[in-house]
């Protein structure tokens, strides 16, 4: 069964930065593009970064484009999202997420908080 | 971007069939997904590809997709069942995912 481990979350003040990690379990990891997903509190689920399974293609939302930056490094089966600039907004707790092929989400973390506030 | 449009809220007696609409322009052109959620936990794959299910989900669990609408059915509903469900798809034009606002379901 594959696990996905998210970490890098925290407390931060407006403007500084964050990067997010997220760790795969097993020997698939290269096959599978990736997503993150967000959720503030109380809210629904947002759609943030997508990233290839050679790192070459990425997109991501409005909302974070020129911001954040999503890489990924297979020989240590890893996901990241670089967050800089980052706003009140961006308040949320932060899933990754493996994307089966067919653009659904098959397997999904227990996410990393994130809370920018002074 | 595209809009996916879900009621806010779906109540169901015990036993009885809830179906939660996912509205969009000409979805039924386009592949659609549904998560559960329950609270204090990361979402559940349950339909993709309109209608299939993953291994492990109920066959309670069904989905169809026609015109402007996307249906997830949860037939003979359980209390277990309680949770917000989103829709999902891939905005090929935009090359973005969109989500559903969430449906909460509440068995009665």
């Amino acid at each position: 069964e594959v696990k996905l481990v998210e970490s890098g979350g925290g407390l931060i003040q407006p403007g500084g930065s964050l990067r997010l990690s997220c760790v795969a379990s097993g020997d698939t990891f290269g096959r599978y593009w990736m997503h993150w997903v967000r959720q503030a509190p109380g809210k629904g689920l947002v759609w943030v970064s997508r990233i290839s399974t050679d790192g070459s293609d990425t997109s991501y939302a409005d909302s974070v484009k020129g911001r954040f930056t999503i890489s990924r490094d297979n020989a240590k089966n890893t996901v990241y999202l670089q967050m800089n600039s980052l706003r009140a907004d961006d308040t949320a707790l932060y899933y990754c997420a493996r994307d089966q092929i067919n653009d659904s989400f098959d397997v999904w973390g227990q996410g990393t908080m994130v809370t920018v506030s002074s | 971007s595209y809009v996916l449009t879900q009621p806010p809220s779906v109540s169901v007696a015990p036993g009885q069939t809830a179906r939660i609409t996912c509205g969009g322009d000409n979805i039924g052109s386009r592949s659609v997904h549904w998560y559960q959620q329950k609270t204090g936990q990361a979402p559940v794959l349950v339909v993709y590809d309109d209608k299939d299910r993953p291994s492990g989900i109920p066959e309670r669990f069904s989905g169809s997709n026609s015109g402007n609408t996307a249906t997830l059915a949860i037939s003979r509903v359980e209390v277990v069942d309680e949770a917000d469900y989103y829709c999902q798809l891939w905005d090929t034009s935009r090359d973005h995912v969109a989500f559903g606002g969430g449906t909460k379901l509440t068995v009665l």
